[in-house]
């Protein structure tokens, strides 16, 4: 059974300071990786999307994969309460299945 | 990036009937799309997998005579949820993602559909 896995929360943040959010998966083989974001009655949207080993950046946001370890974290610098939200992190096991596997998510939430 | 548009955002119906939600790929052919149902503070729950030109894949537990899935081009997929009742109340959520060279394995998520049976 492929797994991810996300601590639901929540996770309570100061405005301002920085944001860890973090997924663990099974399956070694796995290929890529993504952070969605989605508020309350919306549907998700893409954050971040992570290939290979290190840091990506974009933003405030920077999505970390350590593949050794079967790990991925998204973190969020300069917290706006905006962000408040459930973060979702999604697993595509596979180059050549498109479904992906997805965690419970992390709710986050900013305090002003 | 890829849109996907997904109608109608909220819809009321009364125990027994139908109700069809539509997905569709506005800039690009989506071979697949993914069909979600989320409960209120859950998370998605994948119900069924859309080709184009076959028949639907659905997920354990997912009747595929009540949901009716048709994905009968590159850029339109249809849900028809039959016979409706309170319990299939929920968020219904399509996804696609651009096939071939395309591909990067990010899904595209459609508005979402809120559906209520009284």
């Amino acid at each position: 059974q492929k797994e991810v896995e996300q601590n639901s929360g929540p996770l309570s943040v100061p405005e301002g300071a920085i944001a860890s959010l973090n997924c663990t998966y099974s399956d070694r083989g796995s290929q890529s990786f993504f952070w969605y974001r989605q508020y309350s009655g919306k549907s998700p949207e893409l954050i971040m999307s992570i290939y290979s080993n290190g840091d990506k950046e974009d933003g405030r946001f920077t999505a970390q994969l350590n593949k050794a370890s079967q790990y991925v974290s998204l973190l969020i610098r300069d917290s706006q309460p905006s962000d408040s939200a459930t973060y979702l992190c999604a697993v595509n096991p596979s180059a050549s299945n498109y479904q992906l596997i997805w965690g419970a998510g992390t709710k986050l939430i900013i305090k002003p | 990036g890829a849109v996907v548009s997904q109608h109608p955002s909220r819809v009321i119906c009364k125990s027994g009937t139908s109700v069809k939600i539509e997905c569709r790929s506005l800039d690009f052919q989506a071979t697949t799309m993914f069909w979600y149902r989320q409960f209120p503070k859950q998370s998605l729950m994948l119900m069924a997998t859309s080709n184009e030109g076959s028949k639907a894949t659905y997920e354990q537990g997912v009747e595929k005579d009540k949901f009716l899935i048709n994905h009968a081009s590159l850029t339109l997929s249809t849900l028809t949820v039959t016979s409706a009742h309170p319990e299939d109340s929920s968020f219904y959520i399509c996804s696609a993602t651009q096939s071939g060279n395309a591909y990067t394995g990010e899904l595209f998520f459609g508005e979402g559909s809120r559906l209520t049976v009284l």
